[in-house]
């Protein structure tokens, strides 16, 4: 199975602040890989998949980068309705798997 | 709007079974993928099962044997059977879409709808 890490495991910003969370896979997904945001209390949505595209509706502070084994979710502006938890999730093999998640406060 | 609503959940003992429903509508239901994840209390997300649009199923190895997933097109309904349940299992199961989606000349599957949970204890 394909395991994902995720670092750090939370931070703390300041609205404004760029913030950058990053993401490794066990081997090689390519760039299957998609970002999730989760509110508490709140089922995820997702933000970024093919490791680089914004889905529909998601504010353009939000962006992605990478391919292979590396990736990368950036806040270009840290805002206070940005407080959740974010997971990777990749989608290379039939099996599935995310990250531990990254908490991100204010 | 879709809509993916669960149920079936609830106070079940170690080794004991329960079987979760999740009912979709405002699409196709029969044309996508769908999955269960789950979430226990402060913890992260976790696949749990994937059906895809011809009923092939897939499963990790942490349920694989234990769990079965099924769809039922004219419902428009998703199943999870789950058997010898441990107090492991014990966690908000969420039903979501796998939307397809293009950029060039790749297309990636994500989960683009989530149901709302619903809450599965195993405890004696």
């Amino acid at each position: 199975d394909i395991q994902m890490t995720q670092s750090p495991s939370s931070l703390s910003a300041s609205v404004g602040d760029r913030v950058t969370i990053t993401c490794r896979a066990s081997q090689s997904i390519k760039n299957y890989l998609n970002w999730y945001q989760q509110k508490p209390g709140r089922a995820p949505k997702v933000l970024i998949y093919g490791a680089t595209t914004l889905q529909s509706g998601v504010p353009s502070r939000f962006s992605g980068s990478g391919s292979g084994t590396d990736f990368t979710l950036t806040i270009s502006s840290l805002q206070p309705e940005d407080v959740a938890t974010y997971y990777c999730q990749q989608s290379f093999g039939t099996l599935l798997t995310f990250g531990p998640g990254t908490k991100v406060d204010i | 709007e879709v809509q993916l609503v669960e149920s079936g959940g609830g106070l079940v003992q170690p080794g004991g079974s329960l079987r979760l429903s999740c009912a979709a509508s405002g699409f196709t239901f029969g044309g996508y993928d769908m999955h269960w994840v789950r979430q226990g209390r402060g913890k992260g997300l976790e696949w749990v099962s994937g059906i895809d649009a011809a009923g092939d199923t897939y499963y990790p190895g942490s349920v694989k044997g234990r769990f079965t997933i099924s769809r039922e097109s004219g419902k428009n309904s998703l199943y999870l059977q789950m058997n010898n349940l441990r107090v492991e299992d014990t966690a908000l199961y969420y039903c979501a879409r796998a939307g397809l989606y293009c950029s060039g000349t790749n297309c990636y599957r994500m989960f683009d709808d989530w149901g709302q949970g619903t809450l599965v204890t195993v405890s004696s």
